[in-house]
């Protein structure tokens, strides 16, 4: 299957930072990629869609300014945690669409935990 | 709304026994459903999706799951487990072009 990287794989950061995660869809292009976040335990959550060229899509209750993202090329999109705090400790999963229509499906990156502190 | 109902949040089988882990959905129309497995720390690797072309799919790993439109299921299988099969497994249900909706997910244990 296709192969979708993330990095970094975890992070640690002092509250009121900044973080920036970057996924990258390394054997095919992605016009579209898609922001998860998972709670320990629990199921994912999409945060938003990300588009190439154009601004991302947010989920409801989730605030854009402060999960800032940039879908700058086909194989890569970035998620800014802004001013971070403990609550936004995470594990952070992005996808990348492959396909169309019938033949569509995400692949899945490794995630990336963030622990801010 | 479309949500997923996975049963059972922990199943535990020992070596070598069938698998079996649930998975329901809500729709009015057959919509494109998925299996993703999770390993520790990792993000999710898929095991097989329907699209409607075949009733039952194969996946990797020897996983294979059953589309019944008449239960709305789509429960995963694996008639032998092994050790390297403990892990969280999701289903998901695609509907439109960006939704995927996750069950809560159900851990697999796998006794020696």
């Amino acid at each position: 299957g296709a192969v979708v990287s993330q990095h970094p794989s975890w992070v640690i950061c002092k509250s009121g930072t900044s973080v920036k995660i970057e996924c990258r869809s390394l054997d095919f292009q992605a016009t579209t990629m898609f922001w998860y976040r998972q709670f320990p335990k629990q199921s994912l959550m999409l945060m938003a869609t990300s588009n190439e060229g154009s601004k991302a899509t947010y989920e409801q209750g989730v605030e854009k300014d402060k999960f800032l993202i940039n879908h700058a090329s086909l194989t890569l999109s970035t998620l800014t945690v802004t001013s971070a705090h403990p609550e936004d400790s995470s594990f952070y999963i992005c996808s990348a669409r492959e396909g169309t229509g019938s033949g569509e499906t995400q692949y899945f990156g490794p995630g990336t935990r963030l622990l801010v502190l | 709304a479309q949500s997923v109902t996975q049963l059972g949040s922990h199943v535990s089988v020992s070596e070598g026994a069938l698998v079996l882990l649930r998975c329901n959905y809500s729709s009015s129309v057959p919509p494109y459903l998925f299996w993703y497995v999770q390993y520790p720390n990792q993000g999710l690797q898929l095991l097989l999706k329907y699209t409607s072309a075949a009733t039952l799919v194969k996946g990797i790993n020897g996983f294979e799951a059953e589309f019944k439109k008449s239960e709305t299921s789509f429960h995963l299988t694996k008639p032998s487990a092994h050790m390297s099969d403990a892990a969280e497994y999701f289903c998901a249900v695609r509907r439109g072009i960006n939704k995927f909706y996750f069950g809560s997910g159900t851990k697999l244990n796998v006794k020696p």
